[in-house]
């Protein structure tokens, strides 16, 4: 168990509709990145909030965007869907930045499996 | 451009040891991680390792030689639930998010009796 939770658990949507994910991060941990992993492949970077601003976006367009609260809980929207969005979202959360004996290590949660028909 | 390599598949048997091989091309370093994950599971955190050498875990070892871009996964007394996913990753500080992971894209590990 690493304390991050994330829901749904799955979700199914048709094209042009707009998805809310939403990540619960570990205790003191101020820090979420979002990934998105096709089936078959490695989680791939979307974005990372820090103290509720973004502080880094991989190669993904302007309709992903997401939210960090004071709570530290998080939001990931997509909108206008398409269906190479079908994937399972992961969340992570970390301490900080990148630094300490661990790495800040990030730890995911069970993610959402959305699936765009 | 950002590049992290490793086999696709592999099987080994119960009991024995398997090494899972990376390799990595990518603009900036700040640590090399491993992970697990288990069919339709999220990855799980295995070990960590951003100076060049072995790190022992338990059954687990990573190693790292950043001169060669090269790390590697070792696993000892395989166990049927060892069956899984094992993804490489490196911190790439480049773009700005200074804890951005890169995947690979995963050895599935197929463990037999």
């Amino acid at each position: 168990e690493t304390g991050v939770t994330q829901s749904p658990t799955h979700l199914i949507k048709t094209r042009g509709q707009q998805v809310t994910l939403r990540c619960s991060s570990q205790s003191g941990h101020n820090t979420v990145s979002w990934y998105q992993q096709a089936l078959g492949q490695g989680p791939q970077f979307i974005f990372q909030y820090y103290r509720e601003e973004e502080n880094g976006r991989g190669n993904f367009p302007p309709r992903f965007s997401g939210l960090q609260f004071p709570n530290y809980s998080s939001e990931l929207n997509v909108n206008a869907l398409e269906l190479d969005d079908s994937a399972l979202y992961l969340c992570a959360s970390s301490l900080a930045w990148g630094f300490g004996e661990r790495g800040d290590t990030q730890y995911f949660g069970p993610g959402t499996r959305l699936t765009v028909l | 451009g950002q590049n992290i390599d490793q086999p696709t598949e592999m099987t080994a048997t119960e009991g024995a040891i398997v090494q899972i091989n990376c390799t990595y091309q990518t603009s900036g370093f700040n640590g090399l991680f491993w992970y697990q994950q288990h069919a339709g599971e999220a990855p799980t955190f295995l070990s960590y390792n951003v100076l060049d050498g072995l790190e022992e875990k338990g059954r687990f070892s990573s190693f790292l030689s950043r001169s060669k871009g090269y790390s590697y996964l070792l696993l000892k007394e395989l166990q049927m639930k060892d069956s899984a996913s094992y993804l490489c990753a490196v911190r790439d500080q480049y773009g700005g998010a200074t804890n951005k992971l890169i995947f690979g894209t995963g050895t599935l590990l197929a463990v037999q009796p």
